[in-house]
């Protein structure tokens, strides 16, 4: 397996809801990432977890949640998110941090309303 | 703030062409400098990772190459095809190793 999948593809969501991402691989990798990336610009990196442990977290507001329940899991929790917050969700997976080319889901497109 | 910029924004060429794109990258605290194509609606693919000043790397038709000491990088496609199509994105990694920079893109359009 050389895939990482997100799911839902789609997702729409009320201000007041609360949703959750999923992002999985199979491939050991022991790093992964979320990236949010805006309409005409580059991904942006919000959270890096090596070795299921949260290593960086690019002063993300906290109604982004993120939690790495084991090495092939990696999960965004949203509440109370902003129509701002509307976006391409990308995850990604390397051997581990610094090593190797990422691996990239095919994102979650959100949209907040 | 890091600042990865990638020239020209967009490209249009027609089938057989050759091409190359421009990454420009800080030249302190180098890490790595990765290469990845993203075609619209599939997931971004890795096409390189380069580490080393000088550094060539080359798949099929597209190649690359990597000056860190003045902080650049170029991507050439040869013979550009169709299928060729899509976003080019170059991405940063500090001496840290753990955050990757991605560029604004070079929107690549092969048309026959």
């Amino acid at each position: 397996d050389t895939e990482v999948t997100q799911t839902p593809k789609h997702l729409v969501m009320g201000m007041t809801n609360k949703k959750s991402l999923k992002c999985e691989q199979h491939m050991g990798h022991r790093a992964m990432y979320w990236y949010k990336q805006k309409a005409k610009k580059p991904p942006e990196l919000m959270f890096v977890y090596s070795y299921e442990k949260l290593s960086i977290n690019e002063s993300v507001p906290s109604r982004f949640s993120p939690e790495c329940p084991n090495s092939s899991l990696l999960n965004l929790h949203l509440h109370a998110l902003q129509p701002e917050d509307s976006a391409l969700y990308l995850c990604a997976s390397s051997l581990s941090m610094g090593g190797n080319g990422y691996t990239f889901g095919s994102g979650t497109r959100l949209t907040v309303v | 703030i890091l600042n990865v910029e990638q020239s020209p924004q967009s490209l249009h060429v027609q089938e057989g062409d050759s091409t190359n794109f421009t990454c420009s990258f800080p030249s302190s605290n180098f890490y790595a400098l990765h290469w990845y194509r993203w075609e619209t609606a599939k997931s971004p693919e890795a096409l390189f990772v380069m580490t080393l000043n000088g550094d060539e790397k080359k798949k099929g038709r597209i190649s690359a190459t990597l000056n860190t000491k003045e902080g650049y990088s170029y991507l050439y496609i040869k013979g550009s095809q169709p299928e060729d199509s899509a976003t080019y994105l170059c991405a940063f990694l500090t001496g840290t190793a753990s955050k990757l920079t991605f560029g604004t893109g070079t929107r690549l359009q092969v048309t026959l």
